[in-house]
């Protein structure tokens, strides 16, 4: 199975700042890769897929790049309702796995 | 727009069965691939299982492999999940998904709002 290590799982953040979100793959999943946000009680929002698509709708502050094993999340001047829980997904092969998660708070 | 409603969740002992459906609308659905997620309580996010937009290609975690059966019915726009021996560690919130068909990759583009299971 594919592993994902998400990077920091924790941050503590202020509104407006600069954040970046890293997935690391344990092989090469090409640029399969896929972001979704996640807040409390919610079914997690796709933000962006193919590593670096936007989805349809999705702030442009938000960001991803990367491909191969290395992958970053980039939120630019966060936003009051960015703060949540954020997760990497790899659809390269199956099974289909997710990263542990990331969560934002407000520093 | 597309709208997903998962149903069929509850209370189980376990051991026991449980059906989840998920009625889709707002887009092609035989065309589409479906999936369910779960999630355990205070837990990350959990790939079940995926099925093809016919119907005759399907894939499991291991975790459910040989307890949990996906279906789906395109004549009524709906996909299930037939759960059983069922244990404690199953108990989460399940999601169904619409997989959208990309060129890199499928990510899940649409959710259900989720409908929770306790094995208990």
């Amino acid at each position: 199975d594919i592993q994902l290590t998400q990077s920091p799982s924790f941050l503590s953040t202020s509104v407006g700042d600069r954040v970046t979100i890293t997935c690391r793959a344990s092989q090469d999943i090409s640029s399969s890769l896929v972001w979704y946000q996640q807040k409390p009680g919610k079914a997690p929002n796709l933000l962006i897929y193919g590593a670096s698509t936007l989805q349809s709708g999705v702030p442009s502050r938000f960001s991803g790049s990367g491909s191969g094993a290395e992958f970053t999340l980039t939120i630019t001047s966060l936003q009051p309702e960015d703060f949540a829980t954020y997760y990497c997904q790899q659809v390269y092969r199956y099974p289909i796995t997710f990263g542990q998660g990331t969560r934002l708070e407000i520093k | 727009e597309v709208q997903l409603l998962e149903s069929g969740g509850g209370l189980v002992q376990p051991g026991g069965s449980l059906r989840l459906s998920c009625a889709a609308s707002g887009f092609i659905f035989s065309d589409s691939p479906m999936a369910w997620v779960r999630q355990a309580p205070g837990k990350g996010l959990e790939w079940v299982s995926d099925i093809f937009g016919s119907g005759a290609r399907f894939q499991y975690a291991d975790s459910v492999k040989g307890r949990f059966s996906i279906s789906r019915d395109n004549s009524k726009n709906t996909v299930s999940l037939q759960m059983n021996s069922l244990r404690v560690e199953d108990t989460a919130v399940y999601y169904c998904a619409k997989r959208l068909m990309s060129n890199n990759g499928w990510p899940f583009d649409y959710w259900g709002q989720g409908i929770l299971v306790t094995v208990s």
